[in-house]
């Protein structure tokens, strides 16, 4: 598609239970983002690949909390033993490469996001 | 430590109405990226301008246009002549050289424009 594709739009899941969350890049874009944004409040950075490697997880809240992309295109981000405090909308984005990029910034795209209410 | 500040939480003005859009910036990183997004009701987000730290000329496009003043550490945004399709949350973000695109943003102004 010619955007950031983000499954499902919105989840409802029970405390304690496991969810996925899918983001679909952007065709050729090697860099990929995910982040949290609560209910006003801007977006707050949990996770960048570059490529198939995790290039930087400083965000990720805890350890029930992790994300994947093993072919270097989708990736899912993956919350173990939900709790209610996971609740918000999760984003994902994409740009170029961000090592060929440097000099002129990055522009990342953003997709619609999944938004997550744990009840 | 990178932090954005965007101390107007909402803001309302009437169609035709020009409106300033405050950002403050801090960051010891010599070489950085200054950004603003729009976010719609429907969510996404959708990128307005990217500027670098070496490139203080303020840019105009169409009734958009940014101040950016390294003296102040700020990156404000113009809307000239407001329409009810401005209505949105805009964020300003930063990013530094050496952080692979990883954006830090202000909490958002929320823009109400009114017929």
């Amino acid at each position: 598609g010619a955007g950031v594709s983000q499954t499902p739009s919105n989840k409802v899941t029970e405390k304690g239970k496991y969810v996925e969350l899918r983001c679909d890049p952007i065709s050729g874009h090697t860099a990929l983002y995910w982040y949290r944004q609560s209910l006003g409040q801007g977006p707050e950075f949990l996770i960048y690949f570059q490529g198939t490697g995790a290039a930087d997880d400083s965000g990720l809240p805890n350890d029930r909390f992790f994300a994947v992309r093993p072919e270097g295109s989708v990736s899912t981000l993956k919350i173990q033993r939900t709790e209610r405090g996971d609740s918000a909308v999760y984003l994902c984005a994409s740009s170029l490469d961000t090592y060929r990029d440097r000099g002129r910034g990055t522009e990342a795209f953003f997709g619609q996001g999944t938004r997550l209410t744990v009840v | 430590a990178q932090k954005v500040t965007q101390a107007q939480t909402e803001i309302s003005v009437v169609e035709k109405e020009d409106v300033t859009l405050d950002c403050v910036y801090e960051t010891r990183d010599t070489t950085y990226y200054l950004f603003w997004y729009k976010q719609p009701p429907s969510g996404e987000l959708v990128f307005l301008i990217r500027r670098n730290s070496f490139d203080e000329q303020n840019e105009i496009s169409g009734r958009y246009s940014w101040n950016f003043q390294k003296s102040t550490s700020s990156f404000n945004f113009t809307i000239t002549a407001s329409q009810v399709v401005d209505s949105a949350v805009y964020f300003c973000a930063l990013s530094a050289d050496n952080q692979g695109g990883k954006l830090i943003f202000g909490q958002g102004t929320e823009l109400s424009v009114k017929p």
